[in-house]
């Protein structure tokens, strides 16, 4: 399973684009990259997920570049209720079992 | 979207009994299960994967004798810790796939507490 790399903990002020990248070099081709939310005390939610290129949700932007060596979060116009840790993943996906690993994620912290 | 339900949400033991969580997937059919756990400001860790009908595969240092894992049906899978310890103090998360397998629905977790 390909290892990903993300900073450990990023602080934003109430109204501001937030861009978190992961690195994760050693990505496969049937890799699919991955991002989940979670709040203390409760599971991961999914935020969003994607292959290549840009995927755009209600909730946040995902860039990968054309190499997918790396994926970037964006959460437009972050409130104090996405303070969360942000997880980044890289699986395959379908074929039978999806299996996640869970690397150590960003915690962002959102201020007034 | 997709909803898992966990059973109960936190539960407090005395050291040396045996605790049972229950998993369920409430509006599809979860070919897949997983479980984790998660220690105090860490990760989570994947503890063991089971598919319906067959016995779960447990990650590499996780005792399957002490972490029983049955998925009796295509909507419950039950994590039972036997004989629970106070490092066994974490919480544990369920999650589950569909036929699809494009995602897992994790569920809300449960705190457990051996005193």
């Amino acid at each position: 399973l390909a290892k990903t790399t993300q900073p450990i903990s990023m602080d934003s002020y109430e109204g501001q684009e937030v861009n978190i990248t992961c690195s994760h070099n050693n990505i496969a081709t049937n890799d699919y990259i991955t991002w989940y939310q979670q709040f203390p005390s409760q599971g991961p939610r999914f935020i969003i997920q994607g292959y290549k290129t840009k995927v755009t949700n209600e909730v946040a932007s995902l860039f990968i570049p054309a190499d997918r060596k790396s994926s970037t979060l964006s959460l437009p116009r972050v409130s104090l209720s996405d303070t969360a840790v942000y997880y980044c993943l890289v699986a395959l996906r379908g074929a039978g079992s999806y299996q996640l690993t869970f690397g150590k994620g960003t915690k962002l912290s959102v201020i007034p | 979207g997709a909803v898992v339900s966990q059973h109960p949400s936190r539960v407090i033991c005395k050291s040396g009994t045996s605790v049972k969580i229950e998993c369920r997937s409430l509006d599809f059919q979860a070919t897949t299960m997983f479980w984790y756990r998660q220690f105090p400001k860490q990760s989570l860790m994947l503890m063991a994967t089971s598919n319906e009908g067959s016995k779960a595969t447990y990650e590499q240092g996780v005792e399957k004798d002490k972490f029983l894992i049955n998925h009796a049906s295509l909507t419950l899978s039950t994590l039972t810790v036997t004989s629970a310890h106070p490092e066994d103090s974490s919480f544990y998360i369920c999650s589950a796939t569909g036929q699809s397998n494009n995602e897992q629905f994790f569920g809300p977790g449960t705190r457990l507490t051996v005193l």
